[in-house]
C-alpha cells in the first residue's frame, strides 16, 4: 500500500489478556518504530527495528511488552497479561533509512477493560 | 522528565493571520528536530524539519526557526487556514540515533477560524 498499515484500527480487551498488534510498513523502508500515545500526551517511543533486529528498545515499558519483525516488514507488538493502564494508542512509523523523517501510520486504538 | 515542551496546550488564530507555534527542549544532544500535524483518528503526518546546522527552514506557508543557544524553536505558518486546524507535534532527536526515535511534545491544538 501507499502508506503505514495498522491493524486492527481498534482493539478492546479483558485484563490479565494477550493482545497482538500488526504493522504494514511502507514497501521498501528499512527502518520500523513503534509508538505509545496516551490521552492528552505526545507519542512516546517503544522500540525501533533496522531490518529484522532490534536496533533499539529502550523504550518498552516492562517486559509485558515485546515485539517481533521477522522478515523485515511487518511488524507485530505483542502485549501479555494486558492492565488497564496498557489503554493508549498505538502508532506504527516506519522510514526509507534510519536518517530520513518516520511516516506513521492511523494508528491502533487499544482498551483495556 | 519532559525534554521537549510545548507550553500552550491550545492557540486560536483567525483566518489569513500568522500562527506561530512553540517549542523548547533540554537536551543538547538534540540535532534534529521536527513538526508534525495530526488530524483526529489519524496518526501523525510530517509537516518540516530542520537540522541543528541550520537556523530557519522554509516550505511553503511552513517556517521552522531553530535557536539552539535558547534550546527553542517555532512553527510559523502563513496565512493560517481552516484546514490547517489541528494538533501540532514538535519532536526531536539526535545523539547518533535514528531520525524515527522521536521525543515529543505534548501538542498544541490550532483552530484557525473562518
Amino acid at each position: 500500500g501507499a502508506g503505514v498499515s495498522q491493524t486492527p484500527s481498534n482493539k478492546v480487551t479483558e485484563k490479565g489478556k494477550y493482545v497482538e498488534l500488526r504493522c504494514d510498513p511502507i514497501s521498501g523502508h528499512t527502518a520500523l518504530y513503534w509508538y505509545r500515545q496516551s490521552l492528552g500526551q505526545g507519542p512516546e517511543f517503544l522500540i525501533y527495528f533496522q531490518g529484522t533486529g532490534a536496533a533499539d528498545d529502550s523504550g518498552l515499558p516492562n517486559d509485558r511488552f515485546f515485539a517481533v519483525r521477522p522478515e523485515g516488514s511487518v511488524s507485530t507488538l505483542k502485549i501479555q497479561r494486558t492492565e488497564r493502564g496498557d489503554s493508549a494508542m498505538y502508532l506504527c512509523a516506519s522510514s526509507l533509512m534510519a536518517n530520513t523523517e518516520a511516516f506513521f501510520g492511523q494508528g491502533t486504538r487499544l482498551t483495556v477493560v | 522528565d519532559q525534554q521537549v515542551k510545548q507550553n500552550s496546550p491550545s492557540l486560536s488564530v483567525q483566518e489569513g493571520r500568522i500562527s506561530i507555534l512553540n517549542c523548547d527542549y533540554t537536551n543538547s544532544m538534540f540535532d534534529y528536530f521536527l513538526w508534525y500535524k495530526k488530524y483526529p483518528a489519524e496518526g501523525p503526518t510530517f509537516l518540516i524539519s530542520i537540522s541543528s546546522i541550520k537556523d530557519k527552514n522554509e516550505d511553503g506557508r511552513f517556517t521552522v526557526f531553530l535557536n539552539k543557544s535558547a534550546k527553542h524553536l517555532s512553527l510559523h505558518i502563513v496565512p493560517s487556514q481552516p484546514g490547517d486546524s489541528a494538533v501540532y507535534f514538535c519532536a526531536a532527536s539526535g545523539g547518533g540515533t535514528s531520525y524515527g526515535k522521536l521525543t515529543f511534545g505534548q501538542g498544541t491544538i490550532l483552530t484557525v477560524h473562518p
